[in-house]
């Protein structure tokens, strides 16, 4: 298995644009998590899903972030307008139980 | 609400000797932890974890000490290698992260 693949690595783009974050879990693992990770707060859980439905979405910091599980294999985490402070980098988690695997993170930068 | 803190942002210690890593929670329905470590430019990976029905949990040089009355848990590394230099997350629940601590092991 190639693990949690999320997409792209690297995503820099201007103020007001929408970005789009991309996350492939683990096949068979029944939940997926979304975090974000700064300098001040580490790894804030933001939204997570169990067998593609949001369960606890209070992490999401503002209407301007939603989180889609069209199905089991992807998810997507949007950002919409983006914002400077939105720079973080993104991680997304897959879980079959207690174990979690994380990808290797989305570094967003908003100019 | 930070749930879970970790009040050491870093660490230093000496290639062999013992590093102590502190976690606190708040929330006493949490009943399982797990420490994650992560290098730059990577994801975080699972290290070790301990459920609330244990105090202590060992493997290899690495064991996590739970203090269920104080809410409160350690990670233990003995002895320290240079590898193991990296930033070390406590989670309960495996959802709710600590801050992290940046651990420096010197030669």
């Amino acid at each position: 298995d190639a693990g949690v693949i999320q997409s792209p690595r690297h995503e820099v783009t201007e103020m007001g644009q929408e970005v789009t974050l991309r996350c492939k879990p683990i096949s068979g693992h029944n939940s997926l998590f979304w975090y974000r990770q700064t300098m001040m707060r580490g790894l804030e859980l933001l939204i997570y899903f169990n067998n593609n439905v949001p369960i606890d979405d209070s992490g999401m910091p503002e209407d301007r972030f939603s989180a889609k599980m069209p199905n089991a294999s992807f998810s997507t985490l949007k950002i919409q307008p983006s914002e400077p402070r939105d720079s973080a980098v993104y991680f997304c988690a897959s879980s079959q139980g207690n174990g979690y695997t994380f990808g290797s993170g989305t570094r967003l930068t908003v100019v | 609400d930070q749930q879970v803190k970790q009040n050491s942002p870093s660490l230093s210690v000496q290639e062999g000797r013992i590093s102590i890593l502190n976690c606190d929670y708040t929330n006493s329905m949490f009943d399982y932890f797990l420490w994650y470590k992560k290098y730059p430019a990577e994801g975080p990976t699972f290290l070790i974890s301990i459920s609330s029905i244990k105090d202590k949990n060992e493997d290899g040089r690495f064991t996590v000490f739970l203090n269920k009355s104080a809410k409160h848990l350690s990670l233990h590394i003995v002895p320290s290698q240079p590898g193991d230099s990296a930033v070390y997350f406590c989670a309960a629940m495996g959802m709710r992260f600590g801050a992290g601590t940046r651990l420096t092991v010197k030669p």
